[in-house]
């Protein structure tokens, strides 16, 4: 069955770039996404990555796309406190999202 | 601000009592879901609603009823819960149900004493 996989936890320096990895295992995944949740709140959707593009740009967010090692990752520039939240990939192929573990991002000053 | 609007944000029930969760959505999606979350743990789909019918049932104990009165609208019936039904309970909608981002409310935290 499908399975993503996350590094539980990262921390970084407050104005250094985060990078977030995420493995999965299904090769017909279309999409593939970053959610943001904050504490006590819902999940925000950063951005997606449609299977045929290896790199999207949006602002500080950058996802690069592996799909030979079927690996995505989220790098975060220029990482603020108010980036601190647990990030989730998650990847689909028809009506379900399987989502990652999620990593818990944390910002120090 | 979230598009997907769930009420209430915060519930306490006993055992024995019955209550809703509320969704709503008004950005036109015809596909709406209902996720379980525990604590540092990801969101599991419990319902998916396309077209105001239910598509996908993820084996969840009939205590919990969804009901899609219309395309806008999801309510999740709750009865005779157990303690590990506490959780944060998510909705979703998106356009349809293939390969569309989804978009989530801020959940209701739900206790069950």
């Amino acid at each position: 069955g499908e399975d993503v996989e996350q590094s539980l936890f990262l921390s970084v320096r407050e104005g250094d770039s985060s990078v977030i990895n995420c493995t999965y295992t299904d090769s017909s995944s279309t999409y593939l996404y970053w959610y943001k949740q904050e504490p006590g709140a819902g999940l925000q959707l950063l951005t997606y990555i449609f299977s045929n593009m290896d790199m999207k740009q949006d602002q500080r967010l950058t996802v690069l796309l592996n799909k030979k090692d079927k690996h995505l990752s989220l790098r975060i520039a220029d990482t603020q406190t108010g980036d601190s939240a647990i990030y989730f990939c998650a990847e689909s192929s028809t009506d379900k999202l399987i989502f990652g573990t999620g990593t818990r991002l944390q910002v120090f000053p | 601000d979230t598009e997907v609007t769930q009420t209430p944000k915060h519930l306490v029930m006993g055992m024995t009592n019955k209550k809703s969760l509320k969704c709503e959505q008004h950005m036109g999606h015809r596909a709406m879901y209902w996720y379980k979350q525990k604590a540092k743990k990801p969101p599991e789909l419990m319902f998916v609603y396309s077209y105001e019918k239910l598509s996908i049932n993820e084996s969840v104990p009939s205590r919990f009823s969804p009901e899609c009165p219309n395309s806008s609208l999801l309510n999740l019936h709750l009865h005779a819960l157990q303690p590990e039904d506490s959780a944060l309970y998510l909705c979703a909608s998106s356009q349809v149900t293939d390969y569309q981002p989804q978009h989530f409310g801020d959940g209701t935290r739900l206790s069950i004493l």
